[in-house]
């Protein structure tokens, strides 16, 4: 079964602190990407990443940035998080071609 | 610029019977369709998926049906039980190398009625 696992189910981060969201998966997936779900507004891409320490932006990048040291982990950072970026982060992983398998998600609430 | 467009927010159907979730997409160069199940506070999970070279595909209690003149695409869940009262996102990609973003709707919530 492919795992793919977040660091956190819930979190509560300060206006203007540095956030990190961590993803780990077990498959050997080239493929990892960055969602987040807000309400009325379905699933929309932050980052996804295709190999190793490569990178592209997705619909909505602004506020985040991402890293792709090793090829089973992609974190997610929010530079300075704001309330704007309170929402439900999903980590997807894929084979090239593939369906995309997620983590459990991570709440995130900024006050 | 919503591509792929999930019209009813929300959908009631009584157990036993089939239930029809519909979707839309505005981007002609879609060519993979999948549609993914998500209970609250869990990761959506995939569920059956399409080519556009077939406009039927078939899974158990699930099948998707593909209308690329109308750029449309339905989910049909028969017979419908209680354990698929969820949220149901179709998602939709151009197969292409080094291009695996998919374009989520926003999703429909089922509920299913016993």
């Amino acid at each position: 079964d492919v795992k793919v696992t977040q660091s956190s189910r819930y979190l509560v981060k300060r206006t203007g602190e540095k956030v990190f969201l961590e993803c780990v998966q077990d498959m050997d997936h080239e493929n990892m990407f960055w969602y987040r779900q807000d309400p009325g507004l379905g699933l929309r891409l932050i980052y996804f990443s295709y190999d190793v320490k490569m990178k592209e932006k997705g619909d909505i990048p602004e506020g985040y940035s991402v890293s792709r040291e090793k090829k089973e982990r992609f974190s997610l950072i929010l530079e300075s998080a704001s309330t704007n970026q309170t929402s439900m982060y999903l980590c997807a992983s894929s084979l090239e071609f593939g369906e995309a398998f997620f983590g459990q998600g991570t709440r995130l609430t900024v006050v | 610029d919503q591509q792929v467009k999930q019209n009813s927010p929300s959908l009631s159907v009584q157990e036993g019977r089939i239930s029809i979730l519909n979707c839309d997409y505005t981007n002609s160069m879609f060519d993979y369709f999948l549609w993914y199940k998500k209970y609250p506070a869990e990761g959506p999970t995939f569920l059956i998926s399409i080519s556009s070279i077939k406009d039927k595909n078939e899974d158990g209690r699930f099948t998707v049906f593909l209308n690329k003149s109308a750029k449309h695409l339905s989910l049909h869940i028969v017979p419908s039980q209680p354990g698929d009262s969820a949220v149901y996102f179709c998602a939709a990609k151009v197969v292409r190398v080094g291009n695996e973003k998919l374009t989520f709707g926003t999703g429909t919530r089922l509920t299913i009625i016993p």
